[in-house]
């Protein structure tokens, strides 16, 4: 159980696209999704926080209108990044929270996208 | 805001050797988790451990919360425990969000 997915796996893309990352909850209803970019041999630094049908919660400089998030329902938020640079190149990494379960503070993590900007 | 500090940053063990890692946390932290993070970046939950000791195969964990620390042992390593492991701590009343270490990277040589 607690099973997050995240699609794609990984993105190439050219500078000044958008691309989008979806985080989905295989077996649970996830009310808090999180975002996190890891970058190289770096530990993982949150984004946003997405609640579902309401507005996500940005960390301190995360740009809210560079990093689009939309948790729509239940068991999906997804991430755009808009107009992307090389600087956004990173492992980003999506989680959910649980609750109504014995663990219900715990997160679980999907496996992660790895976008590179050219 | 909420500190958590790991420590070694680095450790490098030859197979079916035991190690320590450990995590200081700050007075905001309210529950402590440990995760294994594969080399293809998967986040593995290991324990979630605001105090006492959980046991789980080779791997165990210990949370001291009036003391603010929780060590991490792993017995008889092998070279698929190698990898990154972070301790992160949660802040309740901040929805839930959870602050990471900056990790252990454990090598671990047949």
């Amino acid at each position: 159980g607690a099973v997050v997915s995240q699609h794609p796996s990984r993105v190439i893309c050219k500078s000044g696209t958008s691309v989008k990352i979806e985080c989905r909850s295989l077996d649970f209803q996830a009310t808090t999704m999180f975002w996190y970019r890891q970058f190289p041999k770096q530990s993982l630094m949150l984004m946003a926080t997405s609640n579902e049908g309401s507005k996500a919660t940005y960390e301190q400089g995360v740009e809210k209108d560079k990093f689009l998030i939309n948790h729509a329902s239940l068991t999906l938020s997804t991430l755009t990044v808009t107009s992307a640079h090389p600087e956004d190149s990173s492992f980003y990494i999506c989680s959910a929270r649980a609750p109504g379960t014995s663990v219900n503070e715990t997160q679980y993590f999907g496996p992660g996208t790895r976008l590179l900007v050219l | 805001g909420i500190q958590v500090e790991q420590s070694p940053p680095d450790l490098i063990l030859q197979e079916g050797a035991n190690s320590t890692l450990r995590c200081n946390f700050s007075d905001s932290v309210n529950n402590l988790q440990w995760f294994h993070q594969n080399p293809w970046g998967q986040l593995i939950n290991l324990f979630y451990i605001p105090s006492g000791t959980k046991q789980n195969g080779r791997l165990s964990a210990t949370t001291v919360a009036t003391e603010r620390y929780s060590l991490l042992y792993i017995s008889s390593s092998q070279t698929t425990d190698s990898g990154v492991y972070f301790c992160a701590g949660l802040d309740r009343g901040s929805n839930y969000k959870l602050t990471f270490g900056k990790g252990t990277l454990l090598t671990v040589n047949p």
